[in-house]
């Protein structure tokens, strides 16, 4: 069976700063991977995800994901956050085979001015 | 419907009785989830069905929790002689299904269930 872990439960960084939310994750067979965000008071929505092919994934307000498979990461990535990225981040894992979606405890991150 | 619905949004139940929620999942969709999201934790899985196979029920924390999917469209959640660890925002998802590019999970806004 598959497993998620988020290293960090808390990340504060001023505005501005580089960031990255890392994720581990645990299975025996080929996986999808995706990071879902929650802004305050909002219901969780995706972010972006790795399915195939390359390896760098993006969304459009300039987070990226890199999936590593020998290091079994998908460490979610920005160059300069901005305050309104204030949310909770959560990475999840599927098998390719059509397992369920299983997701991480997640990680709080907040921006600082 | 535009989205996945969940109702009620909020719940405030007394110990010991019988809760039922609800998800109407985006038409069309033949995988369905149910997670439980306490405060400061993360998504715990419940319960997932997907299309005509047997529910995967390994996330149910005990015998008082069951779920169904009636015409593998809308779901019930229900709990039985609720506690008050039972307290938690509850979040149904549904996707398209299996394979690359149908796993994306669309959630409801959730039902926030207090037991008093």
């Amino acid at each position: 069976a598959q497993s998620v872990t988020q290293l960090d439960s808390q990340v504060p960084v001023f505005e501005e700063a580089p960031v990255e939310l890392r994720c581990n994750y645990s299975s025996s067979v080929s996986v999808y991977l995706f990071w879902y965000v929650q802004y305050p008071n909002q219901g969780l929505q995706l972010l972006l995800k790795y399915l195939s092919g390359s390896t760098l994934v993006e969304s459009i307000n300039g987070f990226e994901a890199e999936f590593n498979k020998s290091q079994t990461s998908f460490h979610l990535r920005k160059p300069s956050v901005h305050i309104s990225d204030t949310a909770e981040y959560f990475c999840a894992v599927s098998e390719t085979s059509g397992s369920r979606l299983t997701f991480g405890e997640g990680t709080q991150l907040t921006v600082n001015p | 419907g535009a989205g996945v619905s969940q109702s009620p949004s909020n719940k405030v139940t007394e110990k010991g009785k019988d809760v039922e929620l609800r998800c109407d999942p985006i038409s069309g969709h033949t995988a369905l989830y149910w997670y439980r999201q306490s405060l400061g934790q993360g998504l715990e899985f419940l319960i997932y069905f997907q299309g005509n196979s047997a529910p995967d029920k390994s996330g149910l924390p005990s015998d008082r929790f069951s779920a169904e999917r009636t015409g593998g469209s809308v779901s019930t959640l229900t709990i039985q002689r609720t506690q008050q660890e039972d307290s938690a925002v509850y979040l149904c998802a549904s996707s398209l299904g299996q394979g690359a590019g149908n796993t994306e999970a669309f959630f409801g806004q959730g039902t926030r269930l207090t037991v008093v």
